[in-house]
């Protein structure tokens, strides 16, 4: 597609239970970031692949979280044992190795809702 | 501890008149600083960018401009169109090249609103 893809939009899911989360990039971006959006917060960094270095994980704010890129493209965002405090906005972004504006393109987000 | 600060949380101007969304960073690590617009249920999209080495870079109705001594940017919208109605983000990075330094740190957004 011509976007970042990012599925499912809407996921509700009760306390306790895991959850995946998919983010198609860009083809041909070599860079993919996750972000989270809690109501009325920035956006928070949680992760950020890059070819086939080691990610920078920094952002993860628990063990509960964690993702994987396949074959450098899709990445998935797993949430184990999901907590209300996990709901939020979380958004996909990829870019270009080399960019002039070093620009990240998002995705639409998927919402989680944990009850 | 938040790096990058947009401390109005929303801002109301008149069509046609000038709108200023003003930012503050904390770290001189920074290098490179963006604004991202937010409509309701979309991704950010990418507005505008500045480099360290500039004071101002404009974009049409949109101007950027960065004191660095100071530590603060502003986006300048001119003139303002009911369109511009959105979640404002700005955001900064310790380098524009993909790489460990190129990952983004957002304020909160102001939320801009611009009455017809």
């Amino acid at each position: 597609g011509a976007g970042v893809s990012q599925s499912p939009s809407n996921k509700v899911t009760e306390k306790g239970k895991d959850v995946e989360l998919r983010c198609d990039p860009i083809s041909g971006h070599t860079a993919l970031y996750w972000y989270r959006q809690s109501l009325g917060q920035g956006l928070e960094f949680l992760i950020y692949f890059q070819g086939n270095s080691a990610p920078d994980k920094s952002g993860l704010p628990s063990d509960r979280f964690s993702a994987e890129r396949t074959g450098g493209s899709v990445s998935t965002l797993t949430i184990q044992r999901t907590q209300q405090e996990d709901s939020a906005v979380y958004l996909c972004a990829s870019s270009l190795a080399q960019s002039n504006t070093g620009e990240l393109f998002f995705g639409e987000g998927s919402r989680l809702t944990v009850l | 501890d938040q790096q990058v600060k947009q401390n109005s949380p929303s801002l109301s101007v008149q069509e046609g008149r000038i709108s200023i969304l003003n930012c503050d960073y904390t770290n001189s690590m920074f290098d490179y600083f963006l604004w991202y617009k937010k409509y309701p249920a979309e991704g950010p999209t990418f507005l505008i960018s500045i480099s360290s080495i500039k004071d101002k870079n404009e974009d049409g109705r949109f101007t950027v401009f960065l004191n660095k001594s100071a530590k603060h940017l502003s986006l300048h919208i001119v003139p303002s169109q009911p369109g511009d109605s959105a979640v404002y983000f700005c955001a900064a990075s310790k380098s524009r090249y993909t790489g460990a330094n190129s990952k983004l740190t957002f304020g909160k957004g102001i939320t801009l609103s611009v009455r017809p």
